[in-house]
């Protein structure tokens, strides 16, 4: 079985602050991990994936997260915020056979002041 | 690369008839497709999940009957809601899986269809 835990359900930065958002996982094998964000009215745009190899893995629009499997996390972040990041984002996993399913967290809901 | 397309992107129906959704893989073949129901504020749910030519795998708690999916080519699989009710009032969303070994087969997700059954 797997799951996410995405703590907190909103995050509110200033416009060129850190982004950080945090995500854990749990599963029985080695993972595949993703975050994908949502603009309203929107399907999901894929920022970023872990598959194998290198832990941390770069994304589109400066996101990066580092896989930490002593930590069971997958955190999402991006040195200076932008007002286009103010969007849902959810992270999920999935386990690695070519059936699998993506399991979502509940998101969180990011708000970039000005 | 990895475009998926939804159609259509909202429909307003009466109570009782039936919507057809349609999600379509641009440039990839998709072996597998998943749909989507997702409330207000809320994550995702898994309704279901789309093999090419074989039956559509529920989830627990998800009526096949209501919900009719049909998977006929590699970049179409549909989601007919049948006798439609308020309750079914919900944005749809479909993803489909690309299968190439360099994607480690990431889904990628349609704009979604906004549902509203009067």
């Amino acid at each position: 079985a797997q799951s996410v835990t995405q703590l907190g359900s909103h995050v509110s930065v200033s416009e060129g602050a850190l982004v950080l958002l945090r995500c854990n996982y749990s599963s029985s094998v080695p993972p595949y991990l993703f975050w994908y964000v949502q603009y309203p009215n929107q399907g999901l745009q894929l920022l970023l994936k872990y598959t194998t190899g290198a832990t941390l893995v770069k994304g589109i629009n400066g996101f990066e997260a580092e896989f930490k499997k002593s930590e069971t996390s997958f955190h999402l972040t991006k040195p200076s915020a932008h007002m286009s990041d103010a969007a849902e984002y959810f992270c999920a996993v999935s386990s690695t056979g070519a059936n699998s399913k993506l399991t979502f967290g509940k998101g969180i809901t990011l708000s970039v002041r000005p | 690369g990895a475009v998926v397309s939804q159609h259509p992107s909202w429909v307003i129906c009466k109570s009782g008839t039936s919507v057809k959704i349609e999600c379509r893989s641009l440039d990839f073949q998709a072996t597998t497709m998943f749909w989507y129901r997702q409330f207000p504020k809320q994550s995702l749910m898994l309704m279901a999940t789309s093999n090419e030519g074989s039956k559509a795998t529920y989830e627990q708690g998800v009526e096949k009957d209501k919900f009719l999916i049909n998977h006929a080519s590699l970049t179409l699989s549909t989601l007919t809601v049948t006798s439609a009710h308020p309750e079914d009032s919900s944005f749809y969303i479909c993803s489909a899986r690309d299968p190439g070994t360099s994607k480690g087969g990431t889904q990628y997700f349609g704009p979604g269809t906004r549902l509203l059954v009067l």
